[in-house]
């Protein structure tokens, strides 16, 4: 079974720019989930999708959205792009029940300068 | 709110030394406890999940246990190799599905 993919795995971004990363969960996973991950505050949640639903949101700005669609696959987007938006990105895929364990892809390394 | 800590930050051992890597969090109510490497730049990988009605979970050199009532993990590795060098992290699912994360544990195991 193929596991959770993300593209682009790097991207460097001027600020004000804007940027769409994607997300393929494990086949026959529902749930997806974003963090964004920096040496200084470590792994944040972004937010949560099951079945095309945000469930869940984290203490981000309005700049950072997302979107599920009917196949499972996620995109976040990040708008009006600042220099403390530079981390990795890291989405998570689930079965979508709260015991079920939760698998990592490889992330998205954004640089904004 | 839930809050998860991991001591020590970093952990230096010579090859073969046995790891033991600790986590605690505030609230006992979860729903299960998972563990994940992450090498440097690298996604996370999951290592062992306990539910929480387990009191352990071991797969190969790997050992976790949960103490739900004393808000503990503790995540053995036995006879330790310099491919396990890398940060280790727990994590608790809330009631909403997210997780909460420790700052997670860098181990060195040198050769």
């Amino acid at each position: 079974k193929a596991g959770v993919t993300q593209t682009p795995r790097y991207l460097i971004k001027t600020r004000g720019q804007q940027v769409t990363l994607s997300c393929s969960p494990i086949s026959g996973h529902r749930s997806v989930s974003w963090y964004q991950q920096t040496p200084g505050q470590g792994l944040q949640f972004l937010f949560e999708y099951f079945s095309e639903t945000q469930r869940n949101k984290g203490n981000f700005p309005g700049r950072f959205s997302g979107r599920q669609f009917s196949n499972s696959r996620s995109e976040m987007n990040v708008s009006t792009l600042e220099l403390g938006d530079s981390a990795l990105y890291l989405c998570a895929s689930s079965l979508g029940q709260g015991s079920q364990e939760q698998y990592f892809g490889p992330g998205t390394r954004l640089t904004v300068t | 709110k839930q809050e998860v800590t991991q001591i020590p930050a970093a952990l230096s051992v010579p090859e073969g030394e046995n790891l033991v890597l600790n986590c605690s969090f505030t609230d006992s109510a979860i729903y299960n406890l998972q563990w994940f490497r992450q090498d440097p730049g690298k996604g996370l990988t999951s290592l062992l999940l306990i539910q929480s009605s387990q009191r352990e979970q071991t797969s190969g050199r790997l050992n976790a246990s949960l103490d739900k009532s004393s808000g503990r993990s503790t995540l053995y590795i036995a006879a330790s190799q310099p491919g396990d060098s890398a940060t280790y992290l727990c994590a608790v699912p809330l009631n909403d599905y997210k997780l909460s994360f420790g700052a997670g544990t860098t181990v060195t195991v040198r050769a």
